[in-house]
């Protein structure tokens, strides 16, 4: 079974740039997360979408925004990019909402700001 | 908001020895607590959890056991081998579902 998938693996960009990056959630999962993974630090939540709409919101700047898409599919979008938003993104994926809907995972997109 | 406390930040142990890795949570009404191990270049991946309906939870080599009453958990990985060296992050959320949040990681080495 294929696991989490997102896209890009790793992206450069300069500061005040805009950028989207994509997920794929394991087949048969309505929510996504979203995580932030400054190196060296856990990963620090952004949001959280179910059934495409916005079930939760971490500290994050009005920048930071995401959409989930009718096939469950997820795009997160970060404007006017501060050296600060490098980081590992993580997206997570879990059937529902629900107490046993354990969140897997994909393998994150790293993104550096210049 | 919830805060999650996790230690020791890096820990060394010889192949075959234990390894115990602690977290506390501040919320009292978190009731989810999985462990993730995250090797370089990857994602996190999910390897034990407990609910707070349980103590102790055990899968081979790893357990985890809770104490609701002080508010912390702690990852116990028995006969440890060189695979098993990675950073462990402990984790807590109201339901699995939701939004976790992480402690700031173990990493763990395991010198053959």
């Amino acid at each position: 079974d294929a696991g989490v998938t997102q896209s890009p693996t790793h992206l450069i960009k300069t500061r005040g740039q805009h950028v989207t990056l994509r997920c794929s959630p394991i087949s048969g999962h309505k929510s996504v997360s979203w995580y932030q993974q400054v190196l060296g630090q856990g990963p620090q939540f952004i949001f959280q979408y179910y059934e495409k709409e916005e079930r939760g919101r971490g500290n994050f700047p009005d920048r930071f925004s995401a959409r989930q898409f009718p096939n469950y599919s997820s795009e997160l979008n970060v404007n006017a990019l501060l050296l600060g938003d490098s980081a590992l993104y993580l997206c997570a994926s879990s059937w529902g909402r629900a107490d046993y809907n354990e969140q897997f995972f994909g393998p994150g997109t790293r993104l550096t700001v210049l | 908001g919830e805060n999650v406390e996790q230690h020791p930040s890096t820990l060394s142990v010889q192949e075959g020895d234990s390894a115990v890795i602690k977290c506390t949570y501040s919320d009292s009404a978190s009731n989810y607590f999985p462990w993730y191990k995250q090797e370089l270049g990857k994602g996190p991946q999910l390897i034990i959890d407990i609910r707070s309906n349980v103590g102790e939870k055990k899968d081979q080599r790893i357990a985890v056991t809770l104490n609701k009453t002080a508010k912390h958990f702690s990852l116990h990985i028995t006969e440890t081998q060189p695979e098993d060296s990675a950073v462990y992050f402990c984790a807590a959320s109201k339901g699995a579902g939701n939004m976790l949040t992480f402690g700031g990681g173990t990493r763990l080495m395991v010198k053959p």
